[in-house]
């Protein structure tokens, strides 16, 4: 079955630490994209990326970093830098800015 | 700035309609979408408008009018299971600009 998959689900992080989150497609879809939500918030672009070894930041993008080395994949860190980290991750890719599909979602709780 | 309106909750009936509105202001347009989440879940398209006029999927319709910078989802025929967040969401520049979100309440 084709689709997006996040790992882990649930991830605990210690102040100071890098963390790392995985998002894998096999959908063939070319965009990818890292959303942040926060509780009864809507989603906040973190970074996104239209083609392999090629990405944007979006409105958030400060203490967080992302590769795109394969079509496949598009794992996210979020680094100590980001002060206020815990919160529901997302990630979701595309053929079209029309529609997105979405991975389950990881929660990072910072300790 | 980049901003999309629409209300914080909604309230119905079981079996009843609702009309969920958005409002946009954005520097780019490619279309109005919607998305369903359930709590705890990842959204899940559910419409697209890229042109002035209702679109319908079933119990769920979608308009929008680009001249007001206005969409909204019609959702008929309400089941419990209807109850979620729903989010409007503008194309530009490459990526989708989210509104809040509307939460569904749906009574029996």
């Amino acid at each position: 079955d084709g689709g997006i998959t996040q790992s882990p689900k649930y991830l605990f992080r210690k102040e100071g630490q890098n963390v790392t989150l995985s998002c894998e497609q096999n959908l063939n879809h070319d965009a990818m994209y890292w959303y942040r939500q926060d509780p009864g918030q809507g989603l906040r672009l973190i970074y996104y990326s239209q083609i392999v070894n090629d990405f944007q930041k979006g409105d958030i993008a400060e203490g967080y970093s992302v590769s795109r080395e394969k079509k496949e994949s598009f794992p996210l860190t979020v680094t100590s830098a980001q002060k206020n980290p815990t919160a529901f991750y997302l990630c979701a890719s595309s053929v079209a800015q029309k529609k997105q599909f979405f991975g389950p979602g990881t929660r990072l709780t910072v300790l | 700035g980049q901003s999309l309106e629409q209300p914080s909750e909604v309230t119905a009936v079981e079996g009843a309609i609702v009309q969920i509105n958005c409002t946009y202001q954005t520097s780019g347009f490619y279309g109005l979408s919607w998305y369903q989440q359930h709590d705890g879940g990842a959204p899940t398209f559910l419409s697209y408008n890229g042109l002035d006029g209702l679109e319908e999927t079933g119990r769920f319709s979608s308009f929008l009018s680009r001249s007001d910078s206005y969409g909204y989802l019609l959702l008929q025929e309400l089941q419990m299971k209807d109850s979620a967040s729903y989010f409007c969401a503008v194309g530009s520049n490459y990526q989708l600009i989210w509104g809040a979100g509307t939460k569904l309440i749906i009574k029996p």
